[in-house]
């Protein structure tokens, strides 16, 4: 079965620091991963996917991600954090065999930047 | 342009009761998924919607049912509710339904769900 882990309830770090976020897959087959972010109150939204080609992909809002198959890993990351990056983010995979719409979400990562 | 819309934004029910939500998608998207987020965990896949058919179901009891009308909106129906029931549902549309090709997925604001 396939899996999606965040092992960090929380990040903080401070504004202008880098961030990281991790995320750590468990599927059969290649997967397709990707971030979202849940403000309060509010839906998902799409910040990055990978799908397939060069391992760092790049997202809105200066977040990129770096797919690495053999620590079956997409750890998220900004160079520079912002107090408005403070929110939910969710990673997510699905498989190419499944429906485009079924996608499984970690449990997600609450970052709190401080000013 | 509008994006995902949602209806209504907040319910209360209390428990045996049944419940209606209401999701319509980004003009010319014909794919529609349902979604529930419980407090403090990410969101379970319950179903996915195509042309009016269904093409995908998550790990939901039977009590979960859903369908697509011919505009694409969608209604997700929940019945004999359950205080485990409540969550946050959220839709998302995506363009069309595909293997061979990825459709973004776009999510609406949610509804959130009190079963008291």
């Amino acid at each position: 079965a396939q899996s999606v882990a965040q092992p960090e309830d929380q990040v903080n770090v401070a504004e202008g620091n880098p961030l990281t976020v991790k995320c750590t897959y468990s599927v059969s087959g290649n997967p397709y991963l990707f971030w979202y972010v849940q403000y309060p109150n509010r839906g998902l939204q799409f910040l990055l996917k990978y799908i397939t080609g060069d391992n760092l992909v790049k997202g809105s809002y200066g977040f990129e991600a770096e797919f690495n198959k053999s620590q079956t890993s997409f750890h998220l990351k900004k160079p520079s954090a912002l107090v408005s990056d403070s929110a939910l983010y969710f990673c997510a995979v699905s498989l190419p065999t499944d429906s485009w719409g079924k996608l499984q979400f970690g449990a997600g990562t609450q970052v709190v930047v401080t000013p | 342009d509008a994006g995902v819309t949602q209806s209504p934004t907040h319910l209360i029910k209390t428990r045996g009761q049944q419940v209606t939500l209401r999701c319509s998608p980004i003009s010319g998207h014909k794919s529609v998924s349902w979604y529930q987020q419980v407090l403090g965990q990410g969101p379970q896949f319950i179903f996915q919607y195509y042309e009016k058919e269904e093409r995908g179901r998550g790990n939901f009891p039977d009590r979960f049912s859903a369908r697509q009308f011919p505009n694409y909106s969608s209604e997700l129906n929940v019945n004999a509710l359950l205080l485990g029931d409540s969550a946050l549902y959220l839709c998302a549309s995506s363009l069309v339904y595909s293997a061979e090709s990825y459709n973004e997925q776009f999510f609406g604001p949610g509804t959130r769900l009190t079963v008291l």
